[in-house]
This record gives C-alpha cells, structure tokens and sequence, in this order.
C-alpha cells in the first residue's frame, strides 16, 4: 500500500515561489504503472489539477497553471517536488500529492499541506 | 471540452440509501471516472474506478456498501445503509486532456 507525505513551508509571500515535496515510502515509485501528481483546494472550494510527473521525467501540466508550475522527480530519494512561482492570495490552498495510476486516476493521497500566501 | 458535472448537495437519511451522480459533457459517454470522498478537515480517499460498462474496481477497505453504475453519460455511486461518517463530499474525476475533477457534491446524512 502507498503512502505519500507532503512537507514544505505553510507561508509564503506574495510574488515569491511556493515549494513542496512528497515523499512516497513503497517501492512502486519506479514503476512503469504510476504517474505521481499534485492537486490543491482552495478553502471552502473543489480539487484542482496542476500536474503530474512519471518516474522518468515526462510532465503533464494544468494548461491554467503551466506558465509558473515546475514539478521534478528524484527516483534516489523517492521523491517529487512541486514549485508554483510568482504566487498571489489565490493561490492559498491545501496542496495533496497522489498518486495517478496508469496516468488516469488517483488512488493513494497524502494527508495535504495547507500553504497559506501572506505578508 | 470534457466537464463532469455534479449537483452541489444531497441528503439521506441513517440507514437509507443514496445515490450520486456525474455526468460527463456530450461527446464523452464513453469515459470512465473515479469516485473520491473527502470527509470533513480530511484528505481525498479513493473509492473506485467506474467503467461506462458498470464495471468497477474499488479501493483498499472499501465497504460493500459503496458501488458504481453508468447509464450513458451518467456515473453513479450508490452508498447504501448510510452511517454518520459517510456525511462528505463526493468528487468525481475523469482523464483525456488532463485530469478533471466534479465540482463535488456535499452529502448530509439526516
């Protein structure tokens, strides 16, 4: 069974880049099966897409967000990171990693992260 | 352009049954989804893959209780003899250019 946990700062500033890690413990990080993929939620609002990364590298980004969204792999570490650069208010959210079986649907989340954007 | 669209709340009563339903944008009856829950201050949980056979796959410890059906464009979870913690939201989400998500629906249990 997957377990993923994601960490990083709860505060970041406006205009500055948000980052966040998961870390996956099962060793199905390298397989062919599993895309690993971030999804946020605004408080009091639905679940948001923003992409999803395979083990080798290929990306897959929400077209709304892809111009300030970089997610990375390190398959040494088990591990893919989210970056959301230039951020305002709006992007207040809990951020959950998943992950994406067969690149098509989630079914392991983390537990989610709230990042809060604030002076 | 690929919508799954959802109503925004539902209510049952203990021990009755409900169901839920998501409806895929014209032109895409053939999709399947997956259905997600998210109790209250929790994160999302995997319920199942639904098939627009009917055909589904649930998650790890999924009860008996939840199951899927499809009727044409429409994906249906039933939740049978409700309990108090099945009160949730209910999202659905498809793949095609992308990941989609339902708008979610908030479920009462009365």
């Amino acid at each position: 069974q997957l377990q993923l946990q994601e960490s990083g700062p709860g505060l970041v500033k406006p205009s500055e880049t948000l980052s966040l890690t998961c870390t996956v413990s099962s060793g199905s990080f390298s397989s062919s099966s599993y895309y690993w993929g971030w999804v946020r939620q605004p408080p009091g609002k639905g679940l948001e897409w923003i992409g999803s990364i395979h083990y080798s590298g290929r990306t897959y980004y929400n077209p709304s967000l892809k111009s300030r969204v970089t997610i990375s792999v390190d398959t040494s570490k088990n591990q893919f990171s989210l970056k959301v650069s230039s951020v305002t208010a709006a992007d207040t959210a809990v951020y959950y990693c998943a992950a994406l079986y067969s690149n098509n649907f989630f079914d392991y989340w983390g537990q989610g992260a709230l990042v809060t954007v604030s002076s | 352009q690929l919508v799954l669209t959802q109503s925004p709340s539902a209510s049952a009563s203990l021990g009755a049954s409900v169901n839920l339903t998501c409806t895929l944008s014209s032109g895409h009856s053939s999709y399947a989804i997956a259905w997600h829950q998210q109790q209250p201050e929790k994160g999302p949980r995997y319920l199942m893959k639904l098939n627009d056979d009917g055909s589904h796959s649930k998650g790890d410890g999924i009860p008996d209780r939840f199951s899927g059906s499809s009727s044409g464009a429409e994906r249906y979870l039933t939740i049978s003899s409700l309990q108090s913690e099945d009160e949730a939201d209910y999202y659905c989400q498809t793949w095609g250019s992308g990941i989609q998500f339902g708008g979610g629906t908030k479920l009462t249990v009365l």
